[in-house]
């Protein structure tokens, strides 16, 4: 069953807290990408990966940090200092560098408490 | 930074009409995408056209582009109740940011029974 699993599906943070979002992938893309919706908007760009070890910053980093040790993996930490969090995350990926089509994970829906 | 630009923000048809969404962009494009996202859920891929392409089909979909005119247009024909969603488009740029897509805010479709 090949696809892109995000988990969990909804999560709340505390105030002052990091919090982690997983992103997990079987269809051996090169390049995974995260974005950040909120209502009635449409997606922007936060941390984007074409290659292990490496990420790029996208439009709204500042509040996130990514690591990108092993090509299935693409976990985003949202840090205390993102001091608006609360939004619909969405992760993908692509199987080329150089953009192309993306395919998305279900989502995870994150509250601040 | 968002590129695409989709009009109307929402549109509401009966089923079995025909709904028309436009896309405007900005810059110079290599393709531009259509996505679907049902609420609450990820994007799924729709169709993608090349810049050197005017006109494209698949199903129930047609796809124009005019890169005169930076603009796109996604036409779903005998529109059904499980069409309702949202609709974004996405560019991807000809220079520079070329790994990345940059998606407009969305057409939402409620195609009523």
């Amino acid at each position: 069953d090949g696809g892109i699993t995000q988990s969990p599906k909804y999560l709340f943070r505390k105030e002052g807290q990091n919090v982690t979002l997983s992103c997990e992938q079987n269809l051996n893309h090169d390049a995974m990408y995260w974005y950040r919706q909120d209502p009635g908007q449409g997606l922007r760009l936060i941390y984007y990966s074409q290659i292990v070890n490496d990420f790029q910053k996208g439009d709204i980093a500042e509040g996130y940090s990514v690591s990108r040790e092993k090509k299935e993996s693409f976990p985003l930490t949202v840090t205390s200092a993102q001091k608006n969090p609360t939004a619909f995350y969405l992760c993908a990926s692509s199987p080329r560098q150089g953009g192309g089509i993306q395919y998305f994970g279900a989502g995870t829906r994150l509250s601040v408490l | 930074s968002q590129q695409g630009e989709e009009d109307p923000q929402a549109l509401s048809i009966q089923e079995g009409e025909n709904a028309t969404m436009n896309c405007s962009y900005k810059t110079s494009i290599n393709n531009l995408q259509w996505y679907r996202q049902n609420s609450g859920r990820g994007l799924v891929h729709l169709i993608l056209i090349r810049s050197n392409e005017r006109e494209k089909h698949s199903g129930r979909l047609r796809v124009t582009l005019d890169t005169s005119k930076k603009s796109s247009s996604l036409l779903i024909t005998a529109s059904r109740a499980a069409d309702t969603a949202s609709y974004f488009c996405a560019t991807e740029g000809r220079q520079g940011g070329s790994e990345k897509l940059v998606f407009g805010k969305g057409t939402k479709l409620t195609v009523n029974p």
